[in-house]
């Protein structure tokens, strides 16, 4: 079964700074899709960023960037230029084409003004 | 376009009561999936359809939990009797299933508190 791990139960970032989460994976496909959801308090899952496992091109989305490395079954996710509105839980999440999301325990990120 | 809609917001009930969840998913999203989000952890499913049919239930606890998508569209979700570990987040989500469209949106939730 795939797991995806999450080992930063909380982090914390200055305003303005960048910020890295981290994630980990077990499977034993290779063609499968990544993903960060972000849930503020409202816990609505918030689509923050995806990666498809075949592109070797790491994802960007303005300031949130991941750093995909396949043979090492890592998923990072860098937030620049911190904002107080990027405080909310991170999810890390995994899913082979078309089946379930298997979601991480999650990171709760805190932006200290 | 209208997002994934998804009532009561919030839901206080007694033990042994029953509740239900309704879902109305993004406008030609022809994938539904319930799922189940306790207290510091991440989601897990619990159900998924593809338009009418549930593919993979395999995680619903059937004595008490039932799910319904008619026509392929709204779902309803029933916990019948529910019991204190039943308190949770459910959360609705749907996607299409081809080309790009291998994202999931999520509703913003139903928050269920057994007492």
């Amino acid at each position: 079964a795939q797991t995806v791990t999450q080992s930063q139960p909380e982090m914390s970032v200055q305003e303005a700074e960048t910020v890295t989460l981290s994630c980990t994976y077990d499977t034993s496909e290779s063609d499968y899709y990544l993903f960060w959801y972000k849930q503020p308090p409202s816990r609505q899952m918030i689509l923050v960023i995806r990666q498809e496992a075949y592109k070797q091109q790491n994802a960007t989305e303005n300031r949130f960037s991941v750093n995909f490395q396949k043979a090492a079954k890592s998923f990072s996710l860098k937030i620049s230029d911190s904002q107080l509105g990027d405080a909310a839980m991170y999810f890390c999440a995994y899913r082979r084409l078309v089946t379930k999301l298997v979601f991480g325990k999650g990171t709760k990120l805190t932006v200290n003004p | 376009e209208a997002g994934v809609v998804q009532s009561p917001r919030y839901k206080i009930i007694e033990k042994k009561q029953p509740v239900a969840f309704w879902c109305n998913p993004i406008s030609g999203h022809n994938t539904l999936y319930w799922y189940r989000q306790n207290l510091g952890q991440g989601p897990e499913l619990l159900i998924r359809y593809e338009n009418e049919e549930a593919v993979d239930d395999s995680q619903l606890p059937k004595d008490r939990f039932s799910a319904e998508r008619l026509k392929g569209v709204d779902s309803t979700l029933k916990i019948q009797p529910a019991e204190l570990g039943d308190s949770a987040v459910y959360l609705c989500a749907s996607s299409l299933n081809t080309g790009s469209g291998n994202t999931i949106y999520f509703g913003e939730g139903s928050w269920l508190t057994v007492v």
